[in-house]
């Protein structure tokens, strides 16, 4: 199974918003309603943000976001803040009865 | 509330085992729930090794397929990993992870999520 595809970085400054794309496959992201999304914050394990594509855990800000159209899903950080500067990674279950994991997304707030 | 912890040595000499135990605690493993394992190489990304159902069936990634096993010993609360001929790739921050499960009637169901993460154990694959 091939990872799913994110951008390697996305920018911005504090207060807009930014969004991640992850594109898998019809046998992956496209095929169910089970994308997860985590952070990482350097030396940190991951922190889950959003599953199922867009619902959010409880302690999770509103500023998360998640959607998904096709074989692409996407988060979206609303109002960025400093603290949201990590790492991000999409996750799908696949037709396989396993997991695959995106390349990774670093995001900078300027 | 689940907690998990990773246990295990620290270095591995290449072609010899890998093993990894990651400790339960705040609720019974039998009860139900599925355990997994997540590694991540130096300066890379995650990678999904695999999973265990509180039954024992197991499924694991496809590229680690012939060399890895999990595995869950109930009496200990605990579930293990086993990867075989380690080489220097193999070299990684080790995640276990737990995936939640809900009853509706009669009828167990399972989320598709890591919810609970341990802190990750850092393996080295030298001589």
């Amino acid at each position: 199974q091939s990872a799913l595809t994110q951008p390697a970085s996305v920018s911005g400054s504090p207060g807009q918003s930014i969004t991640i794309s992850c594109t898998g496959t019809n046998s992956d992201v496209g095929g169910y309603n089970y994308v997860s999304w985590y952070q990482q914050h350097p030396g940190k394990a991951p922190k889950l943000m959003i599953y199922d594509v867009s619902k959010r855990p409880s302690g999770v800000s509103n500023r998360f976001s998640g959607s998904k159209s096709g074989n692409t899903a996407s988060l979206t950080i609303s109002g960025l803040q400093a603290e949201d500067e990590a790492d991000y990674y999409c996750s799908s279950y696949t037709s396989s009865s396993t997991y695959v994991f995106g390349t990774g997304t670093k995001v900078t707030v300027l | 509330q689940v907690q998990l912890q990773e246990s295990g040595p620290g270095l591995v000499k290449p072609s010899e085992t890998l093993s990894l135990t990651c400790a339960v605690s705040g609720y019974s493993i039998s009860s139900g729930y599925y355990w997994g394992w997540i590694r991540q190489p130096p300066g890379k990304g995650l990678e999904w090794i695999g999973n265990i159902y509180h039954s024992g069936s197991t499924y694991y990634n496809p590229s680690l397929k012939s060399r890895v096993t999990i595995s869950i010993d109930t009496s200990k609360n605990q579930f293990s990993l086993k990867l075989t001929s380690v080489t220097a790739a193999d070299t990684a921050v080790y995640y276990c992870a737990s995936s939640p499960d809900f009853w509706s009637g009669y009828s167990r169901y399972y989320y598709y999520y890591m919810d609970v993460w341990g802190k990750g154990t850092t393996v080295t694959v030298s001589s």
